[in-house]
């Protein structure tokens, strides 16, 4: 069975640091990867996905995650966070041709101004 | 962008009652509904999979007979716990998928607190 390990459970970084929260999978076959990130108060928004091509991922506000296939790993990345990131940010894998998601237990980030 | 209301956003009840928790997609057709379940400081751990005019496909250690899935609309699936006890207290989540195929995007509702007195 798929797993999925986040190993921060919870980081505390300043504004303008750079971030990177790493996500490790088990399954060795072909895979779809996620972050998604819930906001305090709200739901789980996706992030940024990748399903094959560029293993480099571009996702919505200044996010990116590398996909390395020889690591089993989806580290997700951003150059200068901001106070409005603080939130809880999940990692989740799909199999290839299954339709469920098996997430990580998440990081919460806390971003102080 | 799609949206899923998930109602109630918080429910207490006493144990030995049945709460009904539903799940709408509201501008999209869901063929295939999630169902999630959360614990303080865990993973969103993934209950059953509910397929519109279908049953609904549990996960394993999941008791059908107490978490009975409804899916009877596209736009429609409910959760019901039967006979709660407080050890169901949880975060319930759910989740639509607008297409078939594990490449279409998932879109969540805001959860439900469930609390079992």
């Amino acid at each position: 069975a798929q797993s999925v390990s986040q190993h921060n459970h919870h980081v505390i970084l300043s504004e303008a640091a750079s971030l990177e929260l790493g996500c490790n999978y088990s399954y060795g076959g072909t895979v779809n990867l996620f972050w998604y990130v819930q906001y305090p108060g709200q739901h789980l928004q996706l992030l940024l996905k990748y399903f094959s091509g560029d293993p480099l991922v571009k996702g919505i506000k200044g996010f990116e995650a590398e996909f390395i296939k020889s690591k089993f790993s989806f580290n997700l990345r951003k150059p200068s966070v901001q106070w409005s990131d603080t939130a809880e940010y999940f990692c989740a894998v799909g199999n290839f041709g299954n339709e469920k998601l098996t997430f990580g237990t998440g990081t919460r980030l806390t971003i102080i101004p | 962008g799609a949206v899923v209301s998930q109602h109630p956003s918080r429910v207490i009840c006493k144990s030995g009652t049945s709460v009904k928790i539903e799940c709408r997609s509201l501008d999209f057709q869901a063929t295939t509904m999630f169902w999630y379940r959360q614990f303080p400081k865990q993973s969103l751990m993934l209950m059953a999979t509910s397929n519109e005019g279908s049953k609904a496909t549990y996960e394993q250690g999941v008791e059908k007979d107490k978490f009975l899935i409804n899916h009877a609309s596209l736009t429609l699936s409910t959760l019901t716990v039967t006979s709660a006890h407080p050890e169901d207290s949880s975060f319930y989540i759910c989740s639509a998928r607008e297409e078939r195929g594990g490449n279409s995007p998932l879109h969540f509702g805001n959860g439900t607190r469930l609390t079992v007195t």
